[in-house]
């Protein structure tokens, strides 16, 4: 069965420092998302993207996050300028079509010191 | 914006028990409610889903049920099994929203043998 794909695992970063985080969504899915999800604490929708562009953006998502879909396949999300508070897992999700299941992928523990 | 509630964040039962998670949503428009269970250190996975044209929607041990007019559905899960315990969400997805998902708190679920 096809599963989202996530790298890398774990991210250890410094404060002020670039990461990019890296998903592979379902070939066939239309619709890319993430989420992010602090210790202990609930999912929260990041981003979602369709048709090559973001569709919609929450509050967390600021002038810092940028999100790209660059050969088709990859789906990534950047964070220019990591903040202590990014350290979170951060899970990329697709979906087929629209109001369907979205499959979650293994997700990239990023923590910043 | 949605804002989804989640009751209990926990529940501990006895091996055979039911168990019953419930949540609340804001936003009256909101048109789809999957329910996804979270293992330790692993990725949410959907485990039922209802649509708001719908009532009521079992899966073997699992049901789960919408009142629109009172804004809630719940989780009923029957003749739990200690596999059954991990953490539950509950997730609204406003309409128009790209599917964007807005999560409960969660609830984490103990079965004890």
């Amino acid at each position: 069965e096809p599963e989202v794909t996530q790298t890398p695992s774990h991210q250890v970063t410094q404060m002020g420092q670039e990461v990019i985080l890296r998903c592979v969504p379902i070939s066939n899915h239309l619709y890319f998302y993430w989420y992010r999800q602090i210790l202990g604490q609930k999912v929260e929708f990041l981003v979602s993207f369709y048709n090559n562009e973001i569709s919609e953006k929450s509050e967390i998502f600021d002038d810092q996050f940028s999100v790209e879909r660059p050969d088709g396949s990859n789906f990534t999300l950047k964070i220019r300028s990591t903040k202590l508070e990014d350290s979170a897992m951060y899970f990329c999700a697709s979906s087929p079509r629209s109001l369907n299941e979205q499959f979650f992928g293994p997700g990239t523990r990023l923590t910043v010191l | 914006g949605e804002n989804v509630e989640q009751h209990p964040s926990t529940l501990s039962v006895q091996e055979g028990d039911s168990a019953v998670i419930k949540c609340t949503y804001s936003d009256s428009a909101s048109n789809y409610f999957p329910w996804y269970k979270q293992e330790l250190g692993k990725r949410p996975q959907l485990i039922i889903d209802i649509r708001s044209n719908v009532g009521e929607k079992k899966d073997q041990r699992i049901a789960v049920t919408l009142n629109k007019t009172a804004k809630h559905f719940s989780l009923h899960i029957t003749e739990t099994q200690p596999e059954d315990s991990a953490v539950y969400f509950c997730a609204a997805s406003p309409l128009g929203g790209y599917n964007k998902l807005i999560f409960g708190a969660g609830t984490r679920l103990a079965v004890h043998p």
